[in-house]
């Protein structure tokens, strides 16, 4: 099964900045999945987009896709502390199982 | 409040000994799911099932068993066969099983085992 890979490995940034986390595949995808993990507990699933929508918001979190590029972002806006995790892309593929990129771990400063 | 339970948090064992990890979910789904998290990997399918009595192999499924006699119960045996145990184990499911339209996952907390 294929994997998605996040960019960067990990983001630090300034409490109230924007955080920008991109998520590349390879092959065609049914739907694509954001998850969050704080450090040490299970993952949180945060939205699903699918492959023929092109963005979607929940609350301050904004995804895009973009299935010509076989890549998708997330951006979380105005950050918190609490939003420090590590944020994980899921793809499905042929086969319709779900593969994790490695994730990007993203620290917020106060 | 539905959810998953995983237990124990942390699991200690002697190398050569079988382990079972226990999850259990509350939230009426049809889908189970076991995936092993190693550091700074993403993580990969174990086991998984889709309906009581039956399940298919992932991705990793070697010195791994598993047994979905209940629909809210899929314990996970890490058996001496496995070469490399020790990692976070986390357990998963979904209202829908594998198709078109994937529902999103339900993870438990996990299980930290180390082999020593």
């Amino acid at each position: 099964s294929q994997q998605g890979e996040e960019d960067p490995q990990a983001l630090s940034i300034q409490e109230g900045e924007n955080a920008t986390m991109n998520c590349s595949y390879k092959t065609s995808i049914n739907n694509l999945q954001w998850y969050r993990q704080n450090s040490g507990r299970g993952l949180v699933h945060l939205i699903l987009i699918r492959s023929n929508e092109r963005e979607k918001h929940s609350g301050r979190l904004r995804v895009t896709l973009d299935t010509s590029k076989k890549s998708s972002s997330l951006l979380i806006t105005a950050s918190r502390a609490a939003d420090t995790a590590s944020y994980f892309c899921a793809t499905d593929g042929n086969d319709y199982k779900l593969s994790f990129g490695a994730g990007t771990t993203v620290t917020v400063r106060a | 409040d539905g959810g998953i339970t995983q237990s124990p948090k942390y699991l200690f064992r002697k190398e050569g000994q079988n382990v079972t990890l226990s999850c259990e979910q509350n939230l009426n789904h049809d889908a189970m799911y076991w995936y092993r998290q190693d550091p700074g990997q993403g993580l990969r399918l174990i086991y998984y099932s889709q309906i009581v009595n039956d399940f298919q192999k992932g991705d990793i499924a070697e010195g791994y068993s598993v047994s979905r006699e209940k629909k809210e119960s899929f314990p996970l045996t890490v058996t001496s066969a496995q070469k490399n145990p020790t990692a976070f184990y986390l357990c998963a499911s979904s209202i829908f099983t594998y198709s078109s339209y994937n529902s999103p996952l339900h993870f438990g907390n996990g299980t930290r085992l180390t082999v020593t």
